[in-house]
């Protein structure tokens, strides 16, 4: 069946762009999570959204991150005024329930100039 | 917070050789455990979990780890590695009441034929 699809794979911008990237999770899993990861940092948890419930921001790391889950399904996580120290793979995740095995996409590569 | 350890990050060994990655973490209350595995130019897959019962779980590919509960840890084991076992391998931690997965930051581990 389909897994967690992210878009774009590869995104190269600016200093200083907004960028937005995809998740489309598994059809039917509640829990949708992004994390990050990059060389020195490992993998570290940004967002987590559950149902309709309000999502746990605490592990963004500025005010110019910021995600939204339409209709219970996709998501955009944001990134305003980007920085070179935004450049990773960020990844998308999704789980039938909150604590339940995640399965990742693909991620998107981000690299800033 | 919790944390999550793993150390020898880069680990080289040759094939039917056995293979064993410690990961410790720092949580004192019930956690769900698991290992995921990153493949060359894949997305990241579960391994395998632990969620409560027999702490000596079975994963995928003849891989396996114990829950300890006293020691804090969750080591993998694999008796004889083949070739295509050569990927990153990550230990994560969800802690109860708290659905983000915590990462440790990987063991390369490459296997020579």
């Amino acid at each position: 069946g389909a897994g967690v699809s992210q878009s774009p794979s590869n995104k190269v911008t600016e200093k200083g762009k907004d960028v937005e990237l995809r998740c489309d999770p598994i059809s039917g899993h509640t829990a949708l999570y992004w994390y990050r990861q990059s060389l020195g940092q490992g993998l570290e948890f940004l967002i987590y959204f559950q149902g309709n419930s309000a999502p746990d921001k605490s592990g963004l790391p500025s005010d110019r991150f910021s995600a939204e889950r339409t209709g219970g399904s996709v998501s955009t996580l944001t990134i305003q005024r980007t920085q070179q120290e935004d450049s990773a793979v960020y990844l998308c995740a999704s789980s039938p329930e909150g604590n339940q095995p995640q399965h990742f996409g693909d991620g998107t590569r981000l690299s800033i100039l | 917070a919790q944390s999550v350890s793993q150390h020898n990050h880069h680990v080289i060994l040759s094939e039917a050789a056995s293979l064993e990655l410690g990961c410790n973490y720092s949580y004192g209350g019930t956690v769900n455990l698991f290992w995921y595995v990153q493949y060359p130019g894949q997305h990241l897959q579960l391994l395998l979990k632990y969620f409560s019962g027999d702490p000596l779980v079975k994963g995928i590919k003849g891989f396996e780890a114990e829950f300890i509960k006293s020691k804090f840890s969750f080591n993998l084991r694999k008796p004889s590695v083949q070739w295509s076992d050569t990927a990153e391998y990550f230990c994560a931690v969800i802690t109860y009441g708290n659905n983000r997965l915590a990462f440790g930051k990987g063991n390369q581990v490459v296997v020579i034929p």
